[in-house]
């Protein structure tokens, strides 16, 4: 079955960096893409990124402002995001998940990312 | 790209049907048939409930549907149960893999 496992809980200072792994199993992952959302506490769902597992292809929002990287190692079949020069507003749960023609079919548990001086 | 448009909160009764709007341009749900919607219960993940605007995945109860009409998008729940409340948002596809999504609805079944 379809499983994308994130990796746990970080705490940072402003002004450093971050990354998030979403690890995939079940499925070709050079078959589908890989989506990044983002929720911040007690709001809601917010676009960050996509990225092609085949080719590396990779979509920012323009929110991230050049501050995001997005990875993936398919010998592990993960994807990664990093963020960098954290600011407090950027605390919030970092979803993974599955591109799947154009939706978002499986998706990941979340990992909460706290930025905090 | 500023978020699509969705009420804050809707409610209804057990059994009975409520709709959900998802307002957006003709350069995101009025220009693609790919609207999407997402459940989220509180402290998970979100769970896929339509897609390509009316498509349920397996596992979804044909008592949810989707439609959309110009740039608004719509979900509607029919006979509902207290197992539905939760979150609920659309997304779109925005052209060039960029994806927008609602601010979110929450649903109370009264």
């Amino acid at each position: 079955q379809v499983q994308l496992v994130q990796s746990g809980a970080e705490v940072k200072k402003p002004g450093a960096s971050v990354r998030v792994s979403c690890k995939t199993s079940g499925y070709t992952f050079k078959n589908h893409g890989v989506t990044w959302v983002r929720q911040a506490p007690g709001q809601g769902l917010e676009w960050l990124g996509w990225i092609s597992a085949y080719n590396g292809n990779r979509k920012f929002a323009q929110t991230l402002q050049g501050r995001a990287t997005m990875t993936t190692d398919t010998f592990t079949s993960t994807a990664y995001l990093e963020l960098r020069s954290l600011r407090s507003d950027d605390t919030a749960v970092y979803f993974c998940a599955r591109e799947n023609i154009i939706h978002f079919d499986f998706w990941g548990p979340g990992t909460q990312v706290t930025v905090s001086s | 790209q500023s978020a699509l448009t969705q009420p804050r909160s809707v409610s209804g009764s057990p059994g009975q049907s409520i709709t959900i709007s998802c307002s957006g341009t003709s350069s995101d749900v009025g220009g693609y048939n790919y609207v999407s919607w997402y459940q989220q219960r509180p402290g998970k993940a979100p769970r896929l409930m339509i897609y390509d605007v009316s498509k349920r995945p397996s596992g979804v109860p044909d008592r949810f549907f989707g439609s959309k009409s110009g740039n608004t998008a719509s979900l509607a729940i029919s006979g509902l149960q207290a197992e539905d409340e939760a979150d609920y948002y659309c997304s779109s596809y925005a052209g060039t893999y960029t994806w927008l999504f609602g601010g979110g609805t929450r649903l109370t079944v009264l």
